[in-house]
């Protein structure tokens, strides 16, 4: 059974600094996904992550995978408020196949403080 | 449409009664999923339906909750008989190469059972 792990779920932040959120898995898979969402809305997707050693970043935010390590990482960088949401990663169930269902972490609950 | 469509966008039914939950995906995407959110269980998937094949219902939690695609489009989730524990966010989802772009997902429909 895939399992998809994210740490920490909550994370408080101060305005400025630098924090990263880790999601591990635990099958195979070369594709991972990053969504964000604020309260009371849906997910909007962030980052797709294709294939080992890809790298996107997007403002403050910066998404890396390393599928040996079954590891992705989502990187803050100097943190302002407008970024606090619950982020989500996800990965999708089909490794090999051309469609499947994502498998998604609990979420890391981010609150960023002046 | 330009997005997902979820409707309605919240539904408060009493135990035992049965609710349909709609979505209409963006056009052309042939990957359509259900997904339900609840405080504490994170994105728990449902089913998902791909083009004109059988849909893959793994996700469903019990034989009171079914789904349908009609026309390769438009999508009814049917709740029968509810409980207080059906009570959740219900999140439709559609694709159109998951492995490359992701999801899209609607606003959702917030569903509490009394």
């Amino acid at each position: 059974e895939l399992k998809v792990e994210q740490n920490p779920l909550f994370l408080s932040m101060q305005e400025g600094k630098n924090y990263t959120i880790y999601c591990n898995y635990s099958t195979t898979s070369d594709r991972l996904y990053w969504y964000r969402q604020d309260p009371g809305k849906s997910l909007e997707s962030l980052f797709v992550l294709l294939s080992n050693g890809a790298v996107k970043q997007e403002g403050r935010l910066m998404a890396s995978l390393d599928t040996k390590a079954r590891l992705s990482t989502l990187h803050i960088t100097a943190a302002v408020h407008d970024l606090s949401a619950t982020y989500f990663c996800a990965v999708d169930s089909d490794y090999g196949g051309s469609q499947g269902n994502l498998i998604f972490g609990k979420g890391t609950k981010l609150s960023v403080k002046p | 449409g330009a997005g997902v469509s979820q409707s309605p966008s919240n539904k408060v039914t009493e135990k035992g009664k049965d609710v349909e939950l709609r979505c209409d995906p963006i056009s052309g995407h042939t990957a359509l999923y259900w997904y339900r959110q609840s405080l504490g269980q994170g994105l728990e998937f449902l089913i998902y339906f791909q083009g004109n094949s059988a849909p893959d219902k793994s996700g469903l939690p019990s034989d009171r909750f079914s789904a349908e695609r009609t026309g390769g489009s438009v999508s009814t989730l049917t709740i029968q008989r509810t409980q207080q524990e059906d009570s959740a966010v219900y999140l439709c989802a559609s694709s159109l190469w998951v492995n490359i772009y992701g999801y899209t997902f609607g606003s959702g429909t917030r569903l509490t059972v009394v």
